[in-house]
Order: C-alpha cells, then structure tokens, then sequence
C-alpha cells in the first residue's frame, strides 16, 4: 500500500517571500501521479498542482512549483510571493496509474500554512 | 458549472441513529468519488462510481456504511446504527473518466453524540 508523509504539520511565511512544503511517499509502482491540494478554513478542496511520475520536468503553476524528486520518492511544493489568500492546509496526495485507479487518492496528513502580513 | 453540492452542510445525531448524505456533482462528470476527513488528518478514500456502477470500496467502509448512485448523477451515502467514531467531515468529490482533476464538494460534517 501506498503512504505519503508530510513531515511539517504547521508553516509560516512572510507576505511576498517563498515557501516550500516537503512530501515524501513510498510506492513499489514506477507511474503514478502526484497532487497538491489546498483546503481554506471552511472550504472547498482545490486542486493546486499535479505531477505525472513519468514526467522528468517539474510542474509549474503560476507562483506554484514543485520540486520532484522520484529516487528520492520525494515532491515538495515551492510558493513563490505568498500571498494572504495562500493561508490554508496543503495536502499532498498520490494516485496510481492504473487504468481503474483514477482519482482514488491516498492523502498525508497535511501541512497548515500561515502566511503572517 | 455549479460544483459539487453536498447536502446536508452539518448534521448531528444520536448514537445508533441512521443517516444519509446526498451529493449532486458536476453534470458532465461521470465519476464521483466519496472520502472521509477527521479533524486534523488527510482525506481517506472511501468509495467511487463510475456512472452508476460502484467501482471500488476500501476497506474503511464497515458494512453499516452503504453508498448508490442509481442512475449515474447524484449520490447517497447512508450510516446505518452511528457510532461517534464516526464523527467527520464526508467528502463528495467528481471528475470525468480517468486521471482528470477532482472537484470537490463543501463537505458535510457529522457529528455524532
């Protein structure tokens, strides 16, 4: 089975500066897929980002990007100009390849951000 | 496109009460997806159709939980007998076929006494 850790259950941040929140998974399967999710106070989760494990390059989005590292089974999210709106709990989230595997997804435990003005 | 709603947001019960939650994702999606959240952790995989046919449950779902989406467009997902280990936050959530984004709903928050 597959699990994924996030080690930092809480993150502060400057207004403007950069961030980064780590990721480690462990799997046996060589494709799959690799998310980041946002969930604001008393809302809806978001999809921030996805990585495809066969993709050498990293996926960006915006002020989002990540920095994945599959020997390392490693997928950390870098924020770049943090802003107030990007306070929220990120999850990181791993999805098999399988053809039925869809969006069955396998979450960490969560790493809240505060990003201080 | 008006997202995925859930319904009802909160719901409080007695132990060993029934109760059922509905989802109505977004129309064009054929996948719908059903997770759980307790305070503080990730969301777990609970279940998933595709259309109407129920493809997986995970082994998190005990026989008193029960989820159908008879004609393939909205959900229910029923507690039967609540225990207050049950107390969380369920999570409806829909995408088109394969690995295509999820979309989730509010939530519905359960509460258990």
């Amino acid at each position: 089975a597959q699990t994924v850790t996030q080690s930092q259950p809480e993150m502060s941040v400057q207004e403007a500066e950069t961030v980064t929140l780590s990721c480690t998974y462990d799997t046996s399967e060589s494709d799959y897929y690799l998310f980041w999710y946002k969930q604001p106070p008393s809302r809806q989760m978001i999809l921030v980002i996805r990585q495809e494990a066969y993709k050498q390059q990293n996926a960006t989005e915006n002020r989002f990007s990540v920095n994945f590292q599959k020997a390392a089974k490693s997928f950390s999210l870098k924020i770049s100009d943090s802003q107030l709106g990007d306070a929220a709990m990120y999850f990181c989230a791993y999805s098999s390849y399988l053809n039925n595997a869809g969006n069955m997804l396998t979450f960490g435990g969560g790493t809240r951000l505060m990003v201080k003005p | 496109d008006t997202g995925v709603s859930q319904d009802p947001r909160h719901k409080i019960t007695k132990r060993g009460q029934n109760v059922t939650f509905r989802c109505d994702p977004i129309s064009e999606h054929n996948r719908l997806y059903w997770y759980r959240q307790t305070l503080g952790q990730g969301p777990e995989f609970l279940t998933y159709f595709q259309n109407e046919a129920q493809l997986e449950k995970s082994r998190l779902l005990s026989d008193r939980f029960s989820a159908e989406r008879p004609k393939g467009s909205f959900s229910t997902l029923e507690i039967q007998r609540t225990e207050q280990g049950d107390s969380a936050m369920y999570l409806c959530a829909s995408s088109l076929q394969g690995n295509s984004p999820l979309h989730f709903g509010n939530g519905t928050r359960l509460t258990v006494t």
